[in-house]
């Protein structure tokens, strides 16, 4: 079984600040990964994900994360934030083809002018 | 492209009560989720479908939960009866295939509130 964990339940930042959201991962097997977002009474959205290959993903509104193997992670990145990235933030863990998604518990941006 | 579609949005009920949830999926999505997230919590899976066979459903507590996914299309999740613990937001999701690392994409919740 593979287990995900979201180091930091909530993470205040400035605008246009640096943010890292961290996420580590355990799984006996190679995994796929997953960054998605939630904005406030919205179902999850895709950020962006790691298949194989190159370990720095570029996903969508200027988020990136990198795939560490050695040490099970998958922190996600922004160099710089906007008021509207206020949202809770979600690692997901696919252990295999037909495997389920594990989410980890979230960590709660918040961007203050 | 229309999205995931679920109703109600949210959901007052009193204890003991029935209550159903109904999901549509994006249209060509063979595989539908149902997920279960608690207040500062991540999704956790209840069931999934691919097509109409319920082929995860371990998580899916049988004593009062039941799902349906009759014509391999839109779903419905049901509890009978509620309890106050089953207070969360009720996620909908589907996805091309269920295989590999295929997109999830989430409808807007249902907010179950039990009283």
């Amino acid at each position: 079984a593979q287990s995900v964990t979201q180091l930091d339940s909530q993470v205040p930042v400035f605008e246009e600040a640096p943010v890292e959201l961290r996420c580590n991962y355990s799984s006996s097997v190679s995994v796929y990964l997953f960054w998605y977002v939630q904005y406030p009474n919205q179902g999850l959205q895709l950020l962006l994900k790691y298949l194989s290959g190159s370990t720095l993903v570029k996903g969508i509104n200027g988020f990136e994360a990198e795939f560490n193997k050695s040490q099970t992670s998958f922190h996600l990145r922004k160099p710089s934030v906007h008021i509207s990235d206020t949202a809770e933030y979600f690692c997901a863990v696919k252990a295999d083809s037909w495997g389920k998604f594990q989410f980890g518990a979230g960590t709660q941006v918040v961007v203050t002018p | 492209e229309a999205g995931v579609v679920q109703s109600p949005r949210y959901k007052i009920i009193e204890k003991k009560q029935p209550v159903a949830f109904w999901c549509n999926p994006i249209s060509g999505h063979n595989t539908l989720y149902w997920y279960l997230q608690n207040l500062g919590q991540g999704p956790e899976l209840l069931i999934r479908y691919e097509n109409e066979e319920a082929v995860d459903d371990s998580q899916l507590p049988k004593d009062r939960f039941s799902a349906e996914r009759l014509k391999g299309v839109d779903s419905t999740l049901k509890i009978q009866p509620a309890e106050l613990g089953d207070s969360a937001v009720y996620l909908c999701a589907s996805s091309r295939s269920g295989q590999g690392a295929n997109e999830q994409f989430f409808g807007p919740g249902t907010r179950l509130t039990v009283l």
